[in-house]
């Protein structure tokens, strides 16, 4: 099992533009959640997801959007980026809602 | 609402040295407690957890964490530190039931130090 990945690894944007970054899991999770994580600030949830359809913002979802179109995939869309949407994102998934796995980040960067 | 303090930003041992790692964590109901590791440029991984039962919770690395219900605390130790330990760390708390309440509550991390 391949657990969490995520795509890209890096990536810088100009302010204004968009883009999606994709996270899959392999182990037939029902959860899986989007996080950023800016130094000194720990990890906050920007969306998750219960299952398949079913999406639900967290803590700091403005600017951002999901989908879950299938168990596997959850994308997350950034519209209009900013510079204070500079941050490491991470994607997880989970079997119960408790235990999480992660992927191993995208770094991005707004200019 | 659930909240995770962790205290102390950065900890610095010598090798060999104890390693204890400060958490105290706010819920209104028992909650589950995690301790995840981070090491540079890699995703967070998960050390131990504490559900129910045993209060002393044993993970991987020689790590190891105690629920204390009457301090709110779960903090983690290791006996003697490796070089390899150099990573942040992570406490996090999350409620019993599934969709919102099983979502976690992260602290702000300690980044650990091993001095030769």
């Amino acid at each position: 099992n391949a657990g969490v990945t995520q795509t890209p690894k890096f990536r810088i944007l100009k302010i204004g533009q968009s883009m999606t970054l994709q996270c899959t899991q392999d182990m037939n999770h029902n959860y899986m959640y989007w996080y950023r994580q800016d130094p000194g600030m720990g990890l906050k949830l920007i969306y998750y997801s219960v299952g398949a359809g079913i999406t639900d913002k967290g803590e700091v979802p403005n600017g951002y959007n999901v989908s879950r179109s299938t168990t596997e995939d959850f994308p997350l869309r950034l519209e209009l980026a900013a510079p204070s949407q500079t941050s490491v994102y991470f994607c997880a998934s989970s079997p119960g809602g408790n235990e999480q796995f992660f992927g191993p980040g995208t770094r991005l960067t707004v200019l | 609402a659930q909240s995770v303090t962790q205290l102390g930003s950065h900890v610095s041992v010598s090798e060999g040295a104890l390693v204890l790692l400060r958490c105290n964590y706010s819920s209104s109901v028992p909650p589950y407690l995690f301790w995840y590791v981070q090491y540079p440029n890699q995703g967070l991984q998960l050390l131990l957890k504490y559900t129910t039962g045993a209060t002393l919770v044993k993970g991987i690395n020689g790590f190891e964490a105690e629920f204390k219900k009457s301090e709110t605390s779960f903090h983690l130790t290791k006996p003697s530190a490796h070089m390899s330990d150099a990573a942040e760390y992570f406490c996090a708390v999350s409620g019993k039931g599934g969709g919102s309440q099983g979502n976690l509550i992260f602290g702000k991390g300690t980044k650990l130090s091993v001095k030769p």
